[in-house]
């Protein structure tokens, strides 16, 4: 089923820090997305990329920053992380040569910034 | 715009019992695609269904049935005699036609707890 890992599952840090959140797929889909997900809202599209070299941001503002230098890895970078950056953050992942396509999600990260 | 609307925030019912969780949504364009994923307590959403705006077929796959009805711009969701595995939230989502998936609007999810 669906290929695409996030790491770490948890992670709990002071304020200031830098973090990357990790994430990868072996489906060798070219569409990849980062989302925001806070109790009871709707997710909220932060980043995307449509390949190598290719990011965009979301509807979502973010402080956060992405890259992608490897189709199959997708990292989420916090240079300096706050309180309010605390939230679930799911990467995601697509078929390259469809349009409306489903989505293939990761288990997602849980943010808590003390 | 685009908007989806799951009015009913959570859910508590009996094994066995039916469900049906409500989906509103809101789109001027006329070709547009809806779906359904389900998050269970592992985190991930999983895909369950995607139907395009010109199918107004009811579907059917097991214990899960989907009702497509424009009139009234609701696509619901129906789980039979449910289960503990079916306890997660549920996001309704509404995507216009011919657009990536960076054009995806969610709703807020439904929480169904099924109870041994």
């Amino acid at each position: 089923e669906a290929d695409i890992y996030q790491t770490p599952r948890y992670l709990v840090i002071g304020t200031g820090k830098k973090i990357t959140l990790e994430c990868s797929q072996t489906m060798g889909h070219d569409k990849m997305y980062w989302y925001q997900q806070d109790p009871g809202m709707e997710l909220h599209l932060i980043h995307y990329s449509y390949g190598v070299n290719s990011t965009e941001k979301g509807d979502l503002s973010s402080e956060s920053t992405v890259s992608r230098i490897r189709t199959e890895h997708f990292p989420l970078t916090l240079e300096s992380a706050r309180p309010s950056h605390t939230s679930q953050y799911l990467c995601a992942s697509s078929e390259s040569d469809r349009m409306n396509e489903k989505l293939f999600f990761g288990s997602g990260t849980q943010l808590s910034v003390l | 715009a685009q908007k989806v609307t799951q009015a009913q925030t959570e859910i508590s019912v009996v094994e066995k019992e039916d469900v049906t969780l409500d989906c509103v949504y809101e789109t001027r364009d006329t070709t547009y695609y809806l779906f359904w994923y389900k998050q269970p307590p592992s985190g991930e959403l999983v895909f369950l269904i995607r139907r395009n705006s010109f199918d107004e077929q009811n579907e059917i796959s097991g214990r899960y049935s989907w009702n497509f009805q424009k009139s009234t711009s609701s696509f619901n969701f129906t789980i039979t005699a449910s289960q503990v595995v079916d306890s997660a939230v549920y996001f309704c989502a509404l995507s216009p036609h011919g657009r990536g998936a960076n054009n995806l609007f969610f709703g807020t999810g439904t929480r169904l707890t099924v109870i041994p």
